[in-house]
Formats: C-alpha cells, sequence, structure tokens
C-alpha cells in the first residue's frame, strides 16, 4: 500500500505570492490533516478535512486555507506569502478517529 | 489547553545500549492517546509507538516500549539495543478529543557506532 504522497518536495516562492500544497492520502483513508514544523515554533496543527468537510483548524491566519476532493485528496493554500511561512509543511492521513495518524514525507517551503 | 514538554533537547547513546526519552504533559481529559513519533533527517514523521491513556498496560513495539504513569502525566520512550538507524529527532505527541495531535519540541538522538 503506497504512503501518504505530498508534491512538491520543494517550493522556493517570494513574498507575496501564492502557493499551492498537494497531499494524498493512503488508500481508504478518509482524513487528512496538515503541520507546519519551523525550528522556532515546532509543529503546529494547521486544519484537519473529513469527507471535504474541515472538521478542525489550529491558529493561522486566514491566508491559509484548504480544501479535500471527493477522491480525499487535499490541497492546501497559502496566499500572500511572508518570509515567516517558510517550513516543512507536513500531510498526514488516517481511516479513522481511533487511528494513528501517518504522515508524508513533507513539502519544503522557502520564501524568499 | 494541552502542552506537551520535552526537557532533553539533545541525547547520545552507544550502539547496542538502551536509552529512555522522557516526555511530560498536561491536560485536563481523561480519554487521549500518546504517541512518539520519528524524524530521521529524510524528514517523514515515522510512528514509533502508542499508547491508549484507558488502557495500564505499558506499550511495546519490538525494541521500544512506554513507561505510561497517568496519574504523574508522564510517558517516556525506552529504546533497547540501540540502531544507528535509530539516529533521529523524536517526539512525544498527545491527542485528546479535538482529534488534533499536539507535539513537544522534539529530542534529538544520536546513536554513535
Amino acid at each position: 500500500k503506497a504512503g501518504v504522497t505530498q508534491t512538491p518536495r520543494y517550493l522556493i516562492k517570494t513574498r507575496g505570492q501564492q502557493v499551492t500544497l498537494s497531499c494524498s492520502p493512503i488508500s481508504g483513508h478518509r482524513s487528512v490533516s496538515w503541520y507546519q514544523q519551523t525550528p522556532g515554533q515546532g509543529l503546529q496543527f494547521l486544519f484537519e478535512y473529513f469527507s471535504e468537510t474541515q472538521r478542525n483548524k489550529g491558529n493561522f491566519p486566514g491566508r491559509f486555507s484548504g480544501r479535500q476532493f471527493s477522491n480525499s485528496r487535499s490541497e492546501m493554500n497559502v496566499s500572500t506569502l511572508e518570509l515567516g511561512d517558510s517550513a516543512l509543511y507536513l500531510c498526514a492521513s488516517r481511516q479513522g478517529s481511533d487511528q494513528p495518524q501517518h504522515f508524508g514525507d513533507g513539502t519544503r517551503l522557502s520564501i524568499l | 489547553a494541552q502542552t506537551v514538554t520535552q526537557s532533553q533537547p539533545e541525547m547520545s547513546v552507544q550502539e547496542a545500549e538502551t536509552v529512555t526519552l522522557s516526555c511530560t504533559y498536561d491536560t485536563s481529559e481523561s480519554n487521549y492517546y500518546l504517541f512518539w513519533y520519528k524524524q530521521p533527517p529524510s524528514r517523514q514523521m515515522i510512528l514509533v509507538i502508542r499508547q491508549e491513556a484507558y488502557k495500564q498496560q505499558n506499550a511495546t513495539e519490538n525494541r521500544f516500549s512506554v513507561n505510561f504513569q497517568k496519574a504523574a502525566k508522564s510517558f517516556s520512550l525506552k529504546i533497547s539495543d540501540s540502531q544507528l538507524g535509530d539516529t533521529a529527532m523524536y517526539f512525544c505527541a498527545f491527542e485528546g478529543g479535538s482529534e488534533k495531535l499536539v507535539f513537544g519540541k522534539g529530542m534529538k538522538l544520536t546513536v554513535n557506532p
């Protein structure tokens, strides 16, 4: 069974641009969560989607948004990029609430 | 709000030795899960072990075992027979009713040959 797939692996953007990151969950997993990892703040929860609905949201500004498609694939969008958005963005999927989350390799986003 | 604390930022151990990583957490919830995740330089977050709070028995997975002390809100990970491939960042994490993971700051473990 293929694991969680995140694309692209690396991304370089400039301030003010917007970016879209993609996550394909493990087959059969309907829940997808996103996390931001930075050296200063560590790992922080962004949001979770289940059956195309946002079920949970972390404490991030509205520039961070996401969506989930009917095939459970998820995208995360960040608009008006700031230098502080440079981070590793991790996606995780799971089968149900009582199951552990399994992570992808992440997308490394660098803002110049 | 839940918090997870890993007080040791870095540890090193010799190959084949045993090492214990500590973690404490704070919550008012009674039902929750605790996890240890490993993040090698390849950066994928890998699940090492999971403990359900309602289970008194400590979880084990091959060379990895936990010491779960619910009253003390302590959740340590013991790695036996350390291997070079165990070199990684280790994160302790909590999941309660909100169903989102709350992570500690992590601890860098180096296994030396």
